[in-house]
């Protein structure tokens, strides 16, 4: 238990479905991260929040759209999705300070038909 | 950041020391090096990081050369448990803004009976 929580852990979806990935952590941190991990690729930056603000956006499609409500909790909408977007989420947490020592959570494998 | 080198894969029995090594000669002095591990399907996890000295917690020991120009990883007992994919990230550390972390392709670690 990283205290990272991300909800699915698994997702299927269609092309043409909406869903949302979501990420909790109660680790007090104030930073948080969208990482994408592809089969037999490394893991990629997607976006990073730091007091709930968007500080990069790693030139990601917009049909993933971020949303972070709080500090605690980060969203990923995901819409007319590709086959190619098919991957592992990776949500993370750290102290905006302390930015390296990141905390995971486990990750949502999410398969687009 | 400066960019790392670490072989693809690596083997060791269980119960035996795991050294797992990193190249990173182009380390700037204000450049710590991180070690991450990532278990089959999981989130990473931060294992060490270090900036001069060898450090040591309850997970591994980091051994950093004089020169800073490479560091070895060593799991002292490996069980069938540490089997994963281990990553070597060489950062700026308290930037003060949430840090990015760039993953690399790690070495792979299999632990054997």
């Amino acid at each position: 238990e990283t205290g990272v929580t991300q909800t699915p852990r698994h997702l299927v979806m269609g092309m043409t479905n909406k869903k949302s990935l979501k990420c909790e952590q109660h680790l007090g941190h104030n930073a948080m991260y969208w990482y994408k991990q592809s089969a037999k690729k490394p893991l990629e930056l997607m976006f990073v929040y730091n007091f709930k603000e968007q500080t990069e956006n790693n030139s990601v499609p917009s049909r993933f759209s971020p949303e972070c409500p709080n500090s605690s909790h980060l969203f990923l909408h995901l819409h007319t999705l590709q086959p190619e977007d098919s991957a592992l989420y990776l949500c993370a947490s750290s102290q905006v300070g302390g930015g390296t020592i990141q905390y995971f959570g486990a990750g949502t494998r999410l398969s687009v038909l | 950041d400066a960019k790392t080198t670490q072989p693809p894969s690596m083997d060791c029995a269980e119960g035996r020391a795991a050294n797992l090594p990193c190249n990173h000669s182009t380390i700037s002095g204000n450049e710590y090096v991180y070690w991450y591990r990532q278990i089959h399907s999981q989130g990473p996890q931060y294992i060490i990081h270090g900036l001069k000295n060898n450090e040591t917690n309850e997970m591994a020991s980091l051994i950093i050369t004089e020169d800073r120009k490479s560091s070895t990883l060593i799991l002292p007992h490996a069980t069938l448990r540490d089997t994963a994919v281990y990553y070597c990230i060489v950062r700026v550390a308290n930037t003060g803004t949430a840090s990015k972390l760039t993953f690399g392709t790690g070495t792979r670690l299999q632990v054997t009976l």
